[in-house]
């Protein structure tokens, strides 16, 4: 899927370390999307932006905190993680509007050691 | 909000066949796609359907959205077809947030 690009594609940290997840879509889009994917498990979302506001935070524990600098990029901030939290991380983005589809980026493969 | 169900959940191929996935959704709809999520996690579009009929290769969709159920069918079915196919629906009451079924998971033999 081109249009969304997520760094880095794998990540592995300890749970006192601090690290961030980017998402960039260049697809001229001003809504984007954190989900979260644990094995085995559908897609959970995350936090949502509309115009660089958060419209939807979807009772995110706070060790997670999003960023949207613009309306081009998207991150998510990580401190003192579980090991629960080891997941696929997914960034999407689409158009503001009820008929508009989605376009995620390739994830974040995210291991809490 | 709006109720998303796909069956089956688990499906299992030898390659060659045919087989169809269903949505169905639980209020009307102004947007649906279907994804393939690939072993490696990468969502991709498939479709974007929220009425009628589309096809791209060995792929097809049908929405029929008065009666609320979406079909995804796959034709001579290949092993790179196996993965997860999920479909997401945004309602028709104001919001542009999709809603994901939980999705299909298929395995394709050779």
């Amino acid at each position: 899927e081109t249009g969304v690009t997520q760094t880095p594609r794998h990540l592995v940290m300890g749970m006192t370390n601090k690290k961030s997840l980017k998402c960039e879509q260049h697809l001229g889009h001003n809504a984007m999307y954190w989900y979260k994917q644990s094995a085995k498990k559908p897609l959970e979302l995350m936090f949502v932006y509309n115009f660089k506001e958060q419209t939807e935070n979807n009772s995110v524990p706070s060790r997670f905190s999003p960023e949207c600098p613009n309306s081009s990029h998207l991150f998510l901030h990580l401190h003192t993680l579980q090991p629960e939290d080891s997941a696929l991380y997914l960034c999407a983005s689409s158009q503001v509007g009820p008929d508009a589809p989605q376009h995620f980026g390739d994830g974040t493969r995210l291991s809490i050691l | 909000g709006i109720q998303v169900e796909q069956s089956p959940p688990d499906l299992i191929l030898q390659e060659g066949a045919n087989s169809t996935l269903r949505c169905n959704f639980s209020d009307s709809v102004n947007n649906l796609q279907w994804f393939h999520q690939n072993p490696w996690g990468q969502l991709i579009n498939l479709f974007y359907i929220p009425s009628g009929t589309k096809q791209n290769g060995r792929l097809s969709a049908t929405t029929v959205a008065t009666e609320r159920y979406s079909l995804l069918y796959i034709s001579s079915s290949q092993t790179t077809d196996s993965g997860v196919y999920f479909c997401a629906v945004v309602g028709s009451g104001g919001s542009y947030i999709p809603t994901f079924g939980r999705g299909t998971s298929l395995i394709v033999h050779p």
